[in-house]
């Protein structure tokens, strides 16, 4: 089973951009990788999703590297709003369910 | 509508009670699932139903009983638990694309203490 890991905690200042990386070096070459967040303990939030290649939708980047073996969530200018704890997580898709790393806590500097 | 409604949003129970914990989408996703996260930790997976049946078990004791009375609602049935059950209990649900990509939807959990 893959195994990722993350920076426990990171600093960003308003109206910067975010960049939080995950390795996922055991990752199968059929299994996404996907971001969620989670605010104040709620229920996790999507973000993205990838399996090769770049991705961008309304709410943020994601980078994956040639070989699979990282990823760097992007958020382009970070809000106080952004302040939340970032999943890294991988499946294999068809109800497989989420592997989840440990996640790393992103505090908005205002 | 991304919606998956969770009750109770708190539940306090002592080690002899028997409770259960509710879930129910509306999407017309065919795979539910049930996630424990302990505070500071990351969600774990318990078990996964895809189109009604129970498909994933992440070897969880027996005093967690799920069930899946149909495509729509998903419950977990509690007994005899231990004080370090206490934790948020998340269900979530996807369209079960069988291979393919699929995003997993959570709802906001239920905060269970064990006294």
């Amino acid at each position: 089973d893959a195994k990722t890991t993350q920076p426990p905690s990171m600093d960003c200042a308003e109206g910067r951009a975010a960049n939080l990386p995950c390795n996922h070096s055991t990752i199968s070459g059929n299994e996404y990788v996907y971001w969620y967040r989670q605010i104040h303990s709620q229920g996790p939030q999507y973000i993205i999703h990838g399996l090769k290649n770049n991705e961008t939708n309304e709410m943020a980047s994601l980078i994956i590297t040639e070989d699979r073996k990282s990823s760097t969530l992007i958020l382009p200018h970070a809000t106080l709003r952004d302040t939340a704890v970032y999943y890294c997580a991988h499946s294999g898709g068809g109800a497989d369910g989420l592997t989840f790393g440990k996640g790393t806590h992103l505090i908005i500097q205002p | 509508d991304t919606e998956v409604t969770q009750t109770p949003k708190h539940l306090v129970m002592g080690m002899t009670n028997k409770k259960s914990l509710k879930c129910e989408q509306h999407m017309g996703h065919r795979a539910m699932y049930w996630y424990k996260q302990k505070a500071k930790k990351p969600p774990e997976l318990m078990f996964v139903y895809s189109y009604e049946k129970l498909s994933i078990n992440e070897s969880v004791p027996s005093r967690f009983s799920p069930e899946c009375p149909n495509s729509s609602l998903l419950n977990l049935h509690l007994h005899a638990l231990q004080p370090e059950d206490s934790a948020l209990y998340l269900c979530a649900s996807s369209q079960a694309g069988r291979g393919a990509f699929d995003t997993i939807y959570f709802g906001e959990g239920s905060w269970l203490t064990v006294v």
